[in-house]
């Protein structure tokens, strides 16, 4: 199985600070990855796919980069809304495997 | 708009069986392949199990943890989207999430999720 390892677990930032999530994957994945947003009580809400590209309706300040092993989501300018958790997960292979997720804080 | 709507949860014992469902509208369900994610509380997410769609003859996989005593199953004309659980253990105590998965490069990865449905795996 692919495992996912996401870091921070957890952040704790100022509003319109810039966020940086990384997740790296055990094996190489190419750009098979995507990003949720899950907010308390929520299910999960897609926001990028192919590791770099944008669900529809996804504000431009979401962005994703990498490729094979390593990947990262940045928040351009962090707002109260973005308040949330962040988890990544690989569709490379099956077992298809999520990393352990970043719960992100306003400071 | 797209809809994705759990239900079925509940309490049960363990070694018991339970049935949830997932109603779906606002797409074209019967294109897309179904999956079940789950969530034990306070947990990361932890997919369950996928049923492609009808072009890939509704075939299906299913994480480790669950091969053998989770069944997905689908109804296209209901637009319908079903898990199958019998022999439940503790461990599988959870909120499961249905999610929708689509393809644009070749790859299906998840687009649209639903709420979730709580499942409590207890004595």
């Amino acid at each position: 199985d692919i495992q996912m390892t996401q870091s921070p677990s957890s952040l704790s930032a100022s509003v319109g600070d810039r966020v940086t999530i990384t997740c790296r994957a055990s094996q190489g994945i190419r750009n098979s990855l995507a990003w949720f947003q899950q907010k308390p009580g929520k299910g999960p809400k897609s926001l990028i796919y192919d590791a770099s590209t944008l669900q529809r309706g996804v504000p431009s300040k979401f962005s994703g980069s990498g490729s094979g092993t390593d990947f990262t989501l940045t928040i351009s300018s962090l707002q109260p809304e973005d308040i949330a958790t962040y988890h990544c997960q690989q569709y490379e292979s099956y077992p298809l495997t999520f990393g352990g997720g970043t719960k992100v804080e306003i400071k | 708009e797209v809809q994705l709507v759990e239900s079925g949860g509940g309490l049960v014992q363990p070694g018991g069986c339970l049935r949830l469902s997932c109603a779906a509208s606002g797409f074209a369900f019967s294109d897309y392949h179904m999956d079940w994610v789950r969530q034990a509380p306070g947990k990361g997410l932890e997919w369950v199990g996928r049923i492609r769609n009808k072009g890939r003859s509704h075939t299906t996989e299913y994480a480790a943890s669950v091969k053998d005593r989770f069944i997905i199953s689908r109804d296209d004309s209901k637009n319908a989207l079903y898990l199958q659980m019998s022999s439940l253990r503790t461990e599988d105590t959870a909120m499961y999430f249905c999610a929708s998965a689509m393809d644009r490069s070749g790859n299906w990865f998840f687009d649209h999720w639903g709420q979730g449905t709580l499942v409590t795996v207890s004595a």
